[in-house]
């Protein structure tokens, strides 16, 4: 089966940048979407399609996703910005699969 | 506005089944798929099932194939999933989702949950 590997936890000081990879086996050839879950509340999608943000999610969100590695970049990261997130990758070959999900802690 | 509603979610023994609903409203239900994802505790986010706008088509993860039933309501709105046999792994919120579905495949809305607790 297809797994996606994501750092267990990642800390960045208020107004740094965060980067939060995802990693697998030919990922850069799939999809991958980002989802923001902070503590008691529903995932909400903040990158689709490797590198495009919903309406209604700030700029300094991005995405990339080549090679083996997808990457979530947080820039001028808030404390409003602490939260698990969790890569997530499709292709008809897989399906979808969820990575295991990164605590970000805004120090 | 898209909302999505859970329901139906409790404490079931080992070996026992729950029906969970989800209401859906804001936007043309039948037009889209929709899915079950689910989060253990102190785990991280897992795919159920999902079911195709028509009903017709229907996907599970391996772990409920044979025991989890996805189905839905179009003239209701409403989405369902049919749990048998849970086990203790099967405690998690469990979040009904909508999905889109062309050319690449993600949840764009979410509901609040549902908690199902398996345990004796």
């Amino acid at each position: 089966s297809y797994e996606l590997t994501q750092p267990t936890s990642v800390s960045v000081s208020p107004g740094q940048t965060a980067s939060i990879t995802c990693s697998g086996d030919k990922l850069g050839q799939k999809y991958v979407s980002w989802y923001q879950q902070k503590a008691g509340q529903s995932p909400v999608l903040v990158i689709y399609q490797d590198s495009k943000r919903p309406s209604g999610i700030p700029e300094r969100f991005s995405g990339s996703n080549s090679g083996n590695t997808a990457t979530l970049t947080i820039s001028g990261t808030q404390a409003m910005d602490e939260a698990d997130y969790y890569c997530q990758a499709w292709d008809s070959s897989i399906f979808v699969v969820f990575g295991g999900g990164t605590k970000l802690t805004v120090l | 506005e898209v909302q999505l509603v859970e329901s139906g979610g409790g404490l079931v023994q080992p070996g026992g089944s729950l029906r969970l609903s989800c209401a859906a409203s804001g936007f043309s239900f039948s037009n889209y798929w929709m899915s079950w994802v689910r989060r253990a505790p102190g785990k991280g986010l897992e795919w159920v099932a999902n079911i195709k706008e028509d009903g017709t088509g229907k996907h599970y993860v391996d772990s409920v194939k044979g025991r989890f039933t996805i189905s839905r309501d179009n003239a209701k709105n409403s989405l369902f999933l049919q749990m048998n046999s849970l086990r203790a792994e099967d405690t998690a919120v469990y979040y009904c989702t909508r999905d889109h579905s062309r050319l690449v495949y993600y949840f764009d809305y979410w509901g609040q949950g549902t908690l199902v607790t398996v345990s004796s």
